[in-house]
């Protein structure tokens, strides 16, 4: 069956300018994150989303990063007027449902955004 | 942010040799996952544990929930070529969906 899948792949972008990041999790998976992952870092988790709303933006480091799923599926994060510390890979993840209980998140192979 | 303490930071080991790599943290958990990454690819999810001092297995890998909830190790054993890549522990609480990774522990397996 199909995983989560992330497009672009790779996004190289100049300081100042907008991006958007698109994800696209498992069929029938309710809840979805955003994490960024820096070069030699474990993932680190900007936001999560349980259906159409984002139960926890906690991670989201400022007003410039934001996330939508308006229809509970497909998910697009957002960055605007980007900054060079934005570079990372941007990883998704989707699982059955949210919360602790069932939290075997699966990921999607990420985006490699790149500011100039 | 806020991220697990992983041990080793990496490790380069001759085929067929065990392997153990722990992670512990500051804060309880109430579940714990760990995962391989592969260069280029998102990590993928090999064991998921979800009770106090459980212990389970997945072919060639054994993982534990520490009794005190604070940490966690995984085992492979009999390593083989491909098992080469970094591998995370993750956290989980109750209330929230959002992982805590460790900085990852980087394998390598010298045939």
């Amino acid at each position: 069956g199909a995983g989560v899948s992330q497009t672009p792949s790779n996004k190289v972008t100049e300081k100042g300018k907008y991006v958007e990041l698109r994800c696209d999790p498992i069929s029938g998976h309710t809840a979805l994150y955003w994490y960024r992952q820096s070069l030699g870092q474990g993932p680190e988790f900007l936001i999560y989303f349980q259906g159409t709303g984002a139960a926890d933006d906690s991670g989201l480091p400022n007003d410039r990063f934001f996330a939508v799923r308006p229809e509970g599926s497909v998910s697009t994060l957002k960055i605007q007027r980007t900054e060079r510390g934005d570079s990372a890979v941007y990883l998704c993840a989707s699982s059955l449902r949210g919360g602790a209980v069932y939290n075997e998140q699966f990921f999607g192979p990420g985006t490699r955004l790149t500011v100039l | 942010g806020q991220q697990l303490n992983q041990s080793p930071q990496s490790m380069f080991i001759q085929e067929g040799e065990d392997v153990s790599m722990n992670c512990t943290s500051s804060s309880i958990f109430n579940t714990w996952l760990w995962y391989k990454q592969d260069p280029g690819e998102g990590p993928v999810l090999l064991i998921a544990l979800y009770k106090a001092g459980e212990l389970t297995s997945n072919g060639r890998l054994t993982a534990q929930f520490g009794i005190t909830r604070k940490d966690s190790f995984l085992n492979i054993s009999a390593s083989i070529p491909s098992d080469v890549g970094i591998y995370f522990c993750a956290g989980g609480s109750s209330n929230t969906g959002k992982l805590i990774f460790g900085q990852g522990t980087t394998l390598q397996v010298k045939p």
